[in-house]
């Protein structure tokens, strides 16, 4: 069964920086990508990014709202995948989910699992 | 960015009820869409992807279909377990982008 668990959410000042972990079980990790979505408090999904497997090069897709404060990596000895935020802004608040990313055919990736989320507060 | 319309936001429907959810993208997608189901305070729940491929252990009621930029989510015979809210997602190109979410309620 994949399991993918994150952690490392809580209340942080504007500005600071918080690093996200996403423990993963269940499947092979290094041959899958991952990618981070995220819900603001009442709101609705939003992708954060994506990365790759080795395979592919483990590179690095973003949106634009965090391009350039988050960087996200992966640890395929430790089968965890990593969502580093720095400068966080209020509007950063959101329950953060952890994917695993597959290739449908020679066409796209579709996330078909995914974890129960953390929360992440920015907050003075 | 693509933008995904997705209507109607709010539809109230009975138990047995037919209903169908529309997912419009403002530029062609190919079959890249998948849609989800989401139940609060719960993570989204992959139901079909590439448009009309329903994920394994989902119900046979959902189905998905296209045609041109539109998409459509049908649920054949809406059971208690259905209220929820829906998401369209396009994975035609970065950044993905997702619909408002249409949100079925019991009437």
């Amino acid at each position: 069964e994949v399991q993918l668990v994150e952690s490392g959410g809580g209340l942080v000042q504007p500005g600071r920086s918080l690093r996200l972990s996403c423990t993963t079980s269940g499947f092979t990790f290094g041959d899958d990508a991952m990618s981070w979505f995220r819900q603001a408090p009442g709101k609705g999904l939003e992708w954060v990014g994506f990365i790759r497997s080795k395979a592919f090069g483990g590179t690095t897709e973003y949106a634009a709202s965090v391009k350039g404060r988050f960087t996200i990596s992966r640890d395929d000895s430790k089968i965890i995948a990593y969502l580093q935020m720095n400068g966080l802004k209020t509007e950063d608040t959101a329950v953060y989910y952890c994917t695993r990313v597959l290739l449908v055919g020679s066409g796209t990736y579709y996330p078909f699992d995914w974890g129960q989320g953390t929360l992440v507060t920015v907050s003075s | 960015d693509i933008q995904l319309t997705q209507s109607p936001s709010f539809l109230s429907a009975s138990v047995g009820d037919r209903v169908t959810i529309t997912c419009r993208a403002s530029q062609g997608i190919s079959s890249y869409l998948a849609w989800y189901q989401q139940k609060p305070g719960k993570a989204p729940k992959l139901l079909i992807y590439a448009a009309s491929t329903l994920q394994s252990g989902v119900p046979s009621r959902f189905s998905g279909s296209e045609s041109g930029t539109e998409f459509t989510l049908t649920i054949s015979s809406l059971q208690p377990e259905d209220f929820a809210t829906y998401y369209c997602q396009q994975l035609n190109s970065y950044p993905w982008t997702f619909g408002q979410g249409t949100k079925v309620e019991i009437k």
